[in-house]
């Protein structure tokens, strides 16, 4: 089935700095979706990319779908504390009915 | 209403106890789904419910056992649980399987303690 690893495993960077995660799949994605999870809380939807090569914007972050589907980022310009958590890509597997595989997600930590 | 709601939010449970969990939602999603949670781990599928049927479990132990009851409920039935099986059991839902340009809806879990 379709394995979807993450790298880096962690980060941390001081405020102002820019942080990206990269999420990259073993089989082509139909789609790929990027939650947040703050410490203690639980996965919140940030955002889904479905067509090959898209870019899409909220405020500060930057997802990027690649050419071939298999790969994905997630660029945070200008990083505040309000930042801090941990970024998980996930995309649908086959083997799952096409429920979502999460990558083993990026943890980011943001010191003033 | 915007919100899967999940019940009780801290459990503790001994070896020999029969608990459920309690998941629900009121947005009129068509997929429901159980996810296990380790510390500092991704959230791992468990069970997949596609309009109120079981359509994947994820070679999960019978002492798991997930129940539909409608639309909107999705209960997880605990039973001779291990203390390995301590975890954040997440609730979710999603307009149907798979795509969902809305993604899933979490609830803010369970925290379960196996004794």
């Amino acid at each position: 089935g379709q394995q979807v690893m993450q790298i880096p495993q962690y980060q941390h960077v001081q405020e102002g700095e820019d942080f990206t995660t990269y999420c990259n799949s073993s089989t082509t994605l139909s789609n790929i979706q990027w939650y947040k999870q703050r410490p203690g809380g639980h996965p919140v939807f940030l955002i889904q990319l479905v067509k090959s090569g898209e870019v899409k914007k909220q405020k500060r972050l930057t997802f990027q779908f690649g050419e071939a589907k298999k790969n994905s980022s997630l660029h945070i310009t200008a990083t505040q504390t309000t930042d801090v958590g941990t970024y998980f890509c996930a995309g649908p597997d086959s083997n799952s009915g096409y429920a979502l595989n999460f990558g083993k997600g990026t943890s980011l930590l943001v010191t003033p | 209403d915007t919100e899967v709601t999940q019940t009780p939010k801290h459990l503790v449970m001994g070896m020999t106890n029969k608990k459920s969990l309690k998941c629900e939602q009121h947005m009129g999603h068509r997929a429901m789904y159980w996810y296990k949670q380790k510390a500092k781990k991704p959230p791992e599928l468990m069970f997949v419910y596609s309009y109120e049927k079981l359509s994947i479990n994820e070679s999960v132990p019978s002492r798991f056992s997930p129940e539909c009851p409608n639309s909107s409920l999705l209960n997880l039935h605990l039973h001779a649980l291990q203390p390995e099986d301590s975890a954040l059991y997440l609730c979710a839902s999603s307009q149907v399987v798979g795509t969902s340009s809305r993604g899933y809806t979490f609830g803010s879990g369970t925290r379960l303690t196996v004794v």
